[in-house]
């Protein structure tokens, strides 16, 4: 069975500070992408960020990096320098690559920066 | 950029009634998908679409819901009979871009039809 697991159901960041949104997952296959979707208070989903599996190197976008250990099936996301606009829930999701295009989603990480 | 959009942004039903959705996918993605938040609680998926018909639907996607892709742009989600615990957000969402290897997984989502059932 495919899971995501997000253990922190809420995490707050002083503004400019570095937060870590903890995220595991349990797969059997070897090959899929991992990503972390942003959904600010207007409810729409953003993609922040995709990692691709077989890539050992992390996915990095701007102020948004993730730390990924395939081994402990681990993909935490890193945001530096938080900002306000970031206050977001944060939704970890995998997605095999050869199997049906499904994706799995997490229960997601509740962001409150504060100013 | 591209965009799956989706309407009505917001919908008031009585319970019981017949509901449909409206998403038009990202016009050069092949996988379409229906996903259900209900206030406050995790994304839940409801059903996929491939190839005209549906390749996976979960345990929530019973007999009173049903999709269809009419005209080759559009995708629909039709409730045909609301109940109070149907009200939630609906997102639809698309992946997959044709000769575009590194958008086959990427799910871009529209930004959601609330659904209030009275």
């Amino acid at each position: 069975a495919q899971t995501v697991t997000q253990s922190q159901p809420e995490m707050s960041v002083q503004e400019a500070e570095t937060v870590t949104l903890s995220c595991t997952y349990d797969t059997s296959e070897s090959d899929y992408y991992l990503f972390w979707y942003k959904q600010p208070p207007s409810r729409q989903m953003i993609l922040v960020i995709r990692q691709e599996a077989y890539k050992q190197q992390n996915a990095t976008e701007n102020r948004f990096s993730v730390n990924f250990q395939k081994a402990a099936k681990s993909f935490s996301l890193k945001i530096s320098d938080s900002q306000l606009g970031d206050a977001a829930m944060y939704f970890c999701a995998y997605s095999p690559r050869f199997v049906g295009n499904q994706f799995y989603f997490g229960t997601g990480t509740s962001l409150t920066v504060i100013p | 950029e591209p965009e799956v959009t989706q309407t009505p942004s917001h919908q008031v039903t009585q319970m019981g009634q017949e509901v449909i959705l409206r998403c038009v996918p990202i016009s050069n993605h092949l996988y379409f998908y229906w996903y259900r938040q209900i206030l406050g609680q995790k994304v839940e998926f409801l059903v996929s679409f491939y190839n005209n018909e549906i390749s996976e639907k979960s345990e929530i996607f019973d007999d009173q819901f049903s999709v269809e892709r009419p005209d080759g742009s559009n995708f629909t989600l039709k409730i045909r009979s609301t109940k109070l615990e149907d009200s939630a957000m609906y997102f639809c969402a698309s992946s997959g871009g044709q000769g575009n290897p590194s958008g086959a997984n990427v799910l871009t989502f529209g930004a959601g039809s609330r659904l209030t059932v009275l």
